[in-house]
């Protein structure tokens, strides 16, 4: 089974911060990386495909990057409803993973 | 528009039996993959089970293999996720996603359920 795993675990950031989180595959999954948000007692809402394609309606302050086994997701300047948290999943295997989540606050 | 609707939830006792529907409507359900996921309390996401449409093909994690059994229903537009020999850790939120489809292998999912608490207590 491939392993997800998600670096920070949460972070503090504020308004306009510019936010990096890394997703790391415990082997190579090519490009078949997404990115979600989740916001308390909602389902999570997919933001990012394939490791770079912005989903339909998602925010350019969005982006998606890497391939491998290292991958990051980039809010260029952080909005108030950004906070929220984020996890990654894999479609390289047909045993889907996800990552264990990314929580963003405020600082 | 797309809507997803799962219904179902409930409580059991261990060892016990439950099946979740998720009614889907706002695309042709037979063309598109649907997958369930579900989520433990204070806890991530995990993936349970995805049926590839129109193939038909069905995929399951680890924590689904030889328990829960993903189906559909093509008349009635609804997938099915039949729980079997339910345990304590398979208290969760589960949610139906159908799958984006966009591009060969990537399997995303782009709409979702609101959800369906299930619990599992004595």
């Amino acid at each position: 089974d491939i392993q997800m795993t998600q670096s920070p675990s949460s972070l503090s950031a504020s308004v306009g911060d510019r936010v990096t989180i890394t997703c790391r595959a415990s082997q190579t999954i090519s490009m078949y990386l997404n990115w979600y948000q989740q916001k308390p007692g909602k389902a999570p809402k997919l933001l990012i495909y394939a490791a770079s394609r912005l989903q339909s309606g998602v925010p350019s302050r969005f982006s998606g990057a890497g391939s491998g086994t290292e991958f990051t997701l980039t809010i260029s300047s952080l909005q108030p409803e950004d906070f929220a948290t984020y996890f990654c999943q894999q479609s390289y295997s047909t045993m889907l993973s996800f990552g264990p989540g990314t929580i963003v606050d405020m600082k | 528009q797309v809507q997803l609707v799962e219904s179902g939830g409930g409580v059991v006792q261990p060892g016990g039996s439950l099946r979740l529907s998720c009614a889907a409507s706002g695309f042709i359900s037979n063309n598109y993959g649907i997958h369930w996921v579900r989520q433990a309390p204070g806890k991530g996401l995990e993936w349970v089970a995805f049926i590839r449409l129109p193939v038909n093909d069905k995929y399951y994690g680890d924590s689904a293999k030889g328990r829960f059994t993903i189906s559909k229903d093509s008349s009635k537009n609804t997938l099915y996720l039949q729980m079997s020999n339910l345990k304590s850790e398979d208290t969760a939120v589960y949610y139906c996603a159908k799958d984006h489809q966009v591009l060969a292998g990537v399997f995303a999912m782009d709409y979702w359920g609101q959800g369906a608490l299930v619990t599992v207590s004595s």
